[in-house]
């Protein structure tokens, strides 16, 4: 069974410059998440889909950063324009149901 | 919102040592989640707790979901060097999505 694809793998880019990540989750898995993981950090939740539905993102800082989940299946996140502070690896986790999450690789971004 | 605390923050052992660590929540979970990360990479499940009490092992890694419901520990029998990496602990926040610890950094001197 493939497991969670998320790419690009790295990404470097100057401050007020826009990037995007894109993920594919496990076939069947209706939950998507996206992680922010700073260095040095435990993983912290940006935003949770439910198919193609958005079931909470209070913690994605919505004035630059969005996300997508069209078809329900895989999913882009962007952030417009990044900041020095957003350095850090975007992880994207799939689940069959609310439960035992499935990560992928994850995407480092760094902000110079 | 809910937090978890996990200590040691870091530990160094000798190859051959058991481990043991530990996580804590300041309120009521049903599920527990255990994470090993290494450089580079994503989480990856080790072992997964559903009930008070539950004692659930993984090869040479054991868990147990502990009884007051608000932490959860995990030991390593016999380290050996590819035991090296962040363990992170995870538990429903509000029962919709994960919340994970800060980890425990795992050195395994040869």
């Amino acid at each position: 069974e493939a497991g969670v694809a998320q790419s690009p793998r790295y990404k470097i880019i100057e401050k007020r410059q826009s990037v995007a990540f894109w993920c594919n989750p496990i076939s069947g898995h209706a939950t998507l998440y996206w992680y922010q993981q700073i260095l040095g950090q435990g993983p912290k939740l940006l935003i949770q889909f439910q198919n193609n539905g958005v079931v909470d993102d209070s913690q994605l800082p919505k004035d630059r950063f969005s996300a997508e989940r069209l078809k329900g299946v895989d999913s882009t996140l962007k952030i417009q324009p990044a900041k020095l502070e957003d350095s850090a690896v975007y992880l994207c986790a799939s689940s069959l149901h609310t439960g035992e999450l499935f990560f992928g690789e994850g995407s480092r971004l760094t902000v110079l | 919102g809910q937090q978890l605390n996990q200590s040691p923050q870091s530990m160094f052992i000798q190859e051959g040592e058991d481990v043991s660590m530990n996580c804590t929540s300041s309120s009521i979970f049903n599920t527990w989640l255990w994470y090993k990360q290494d450089p580079g990479e994503g989480p990856v499940l080790l072992i997964a707790l559903y009930k008070a009490g539950e004692l659930t092992s993984n090869g040479r890694l054991t868990a147990q979901f502990g009884i007051t419901r608000k932490d959860s520990f995990l030991n390593i029998s016999a380290s050996i060097p590819s035991d090296v990496g962040i363990y992170f602990c995870a538990g429903p926040s509000y029962g919709q999505n994960f919340v994970f610890g800060p980890g425990t950094r795992l050195s395994v001197l040869p």
